[in-house]
């Protein structure tokens, strides 16, 4: 089945730690994204990248960081810095970085700082 | 920044109503695009309108786009329990940041049996 995966479903995580959230599509979509959801704020842009070893950041980068070594995968690590870090994380891919094109979302990763 | 803004915020309705969800947003855009959430699951897209289209429909949705006054309505004819999640309104966004879309904060839908 084709589609986009993020793991772990929910992640816990404790003063100073860093973590990583995993994402991987295998719809050969050249754009990937990472959003930010809280309650009542609808969704937040964090990083997205339009190709294989570049990346630009969003509207909330600070405390994140993203690598795009693969076509598949973008993985997003959230760093200590992050001082509020408890959210809901979605990952979305696009065939195109194109405004004219939908995007496809995983299931999310609920994050909880412990 | 947000740029779509739904309304109203919570909508609940009984089972065979319609639902009408509205998106006003404030700069010009390439598209606008719809998007459903069930709790705690990601985004699954529904429907998308071009600047220069007025009415879509897929289903038992139509989505209409008055460029005009810079808004969007979303209508689900004959609601069913099943269509009870979050709507969001999504768009384009023009200049540096090519490519991605802005979201709204999402209408809550609630379809009571």
């Amino acid at each position: 089945d084709g589609g986009i995966t993020q793991s772990p479903k929910y992640l816990f995580r404790k003063e100073g730690q860093n973590v990583t959230l995993s994402c991987e599509q295998n719809l050969n979509h050249d754009a990937m994204y990472w959003y930010r959801q809280d309650p009542g704020q609808g969704l937040r842009l964090i990083y997205y990248s339009q190709i294989v070893n570049d990346f630009q950041k969003g509207d909330i980068a600070e405390g994140y960081s993203v690598s795009r070594e693969k076509k598949e995968s973008f993985p997003l690590t959230v760093t200590s810095a992050q001082k509020n870090p408890t959210a809901f994380y979605l990952c979305a891919s696009s065939r195109t970085g194109s405004m004219n094109t939908e995007a496809f979302f995983g299931q999310g990763t609920r994050l909880t700082v412990v | 920044s947000q740029q779509g803004e739904e309304d109203p915020q919570a909508l609940s309705i009984q089972e065979g109503e319609n639902a009408t969800m509205n998106c006003s947003y404030k700069t010009s855009i390439n598209n606008l695009q719809w998007y459903r959430q069930n709790s705690g699951r990601g985004l699954v897209h529904l429907i998308l309108i071009r600047s220069n289209e007025r009415e879509k429909h897929s289903g038992r949705l139509r989505v209409t786009l008055d460029t005009s006054k810079k808004s969007s309505s979303l209508l689900i004819t004959a609601s069913r329990a099943a269509d009870t999640a979050s709507y969001f309104c999504a768009t384009g966004r023009y200049g540096g940041s090519q490519g991605n879309l802005i979201f709204g904060k999402g209408t809550k839908l609630s379809v009571k049996p």
